[in-house]
């Protein structure tokens, strides 16, 4: 299996809407990540776990609250978000200590309105 | 602080040319990887170059790395219009599993 799943596919939410994204994969990745993607731009990192510990936060604001209760989940939890915030959310894992290819999600495409 | 840079970031050809993508970085690293994104989808990874001189091929595309240089090629033989897509060049640095992406290749293929 080597997929990483995100729920959900599409979401649309007020700023003042408390809300969350959810990734998973079953891959034994023990490392895994949050991208933001903006139309025709790269994705952007915003945070890294490493052992469900984590271990890059790129200044992420903290209208953005990462947390992976297991190896297998990923949570981003989102409030008081702003309409730039709206992109696609790319999840991924990888095995840990570099030099291995990251496996993406397909993305939740977020809407902040 | 570590650039990434692809160039040309939009290209436009016929079917059966060749044509190659190039991505230059800014400070050491002998890891690069490759991925192709298709319009409103996910990422998915092409290749892995994990040293000076590794080259990688997949069908109609072929990936190099000159480490020296600090220097990534896409080649891309006769192409096809299913090849219509962005490519993404990541160079990784300090192997803490964090990659920094170029701008992205724009590549449209025309039947």
């Amino acid at each position: 299996d080597t997929e990483v799943t995100q729920t959900p596919k599409h979401l649309v939410m007020g700023m003042t809407n408390k809300k969350s994204l959810k990734c998973e994969q079953h891959m034994g990745h023990r490392a895994m990540y949050w991208y933001k993607q903006k139309a025709k731009k790269p994705p952007e990192l915003m945070f890294v776990y490493s052992y469900e510990k984590l271990s890059i936060n790129e200044s992420v604001p903290s209208r953005f609250s990462p947390e992976c209760p297991n190896s297998s989940l990923l949570n981003l939890h989102l409030h008081a978000l702003q309409p730039e915030d709206s992109a696609l959310y790319l999840c991924a894992s990888s095995q840990v200590g570099g030099s291995y290819e990251q496996y993406f999600g397909p993305g939740t495409r977020l809407t902040v309105t | 602080e570590l650039k990434v840079e692809q160039n040309p970031l939009f290209l436009s050809m016929q079917e059966g040319k060749n044509y190659t993508i190039y991505c230059n970085y800014s400070t050491t690293s002998d890891r690069l990887y490759w991925y192709r994104q298709d319009p409103g989808k996910s990422l998915e990874s092409l290749f892995v170059l994990l040293s000076n001189g590794a080259v990688k091929q997949e069908g109609r595309l072929m990936a190099s790395l000159d480490t020296k240089a600090r220097l990534s090629t896409l080649h891309i033989t006769a192409a096809v219009h299913d090849l219509s897509a962005t490519y993404f060049c990541a160079v990784e640095k300090n192997r803490d599993d964090k990659i920094i992406f170029g701008k992205g290749t724009r590549l449209h293929i025309l039947p």
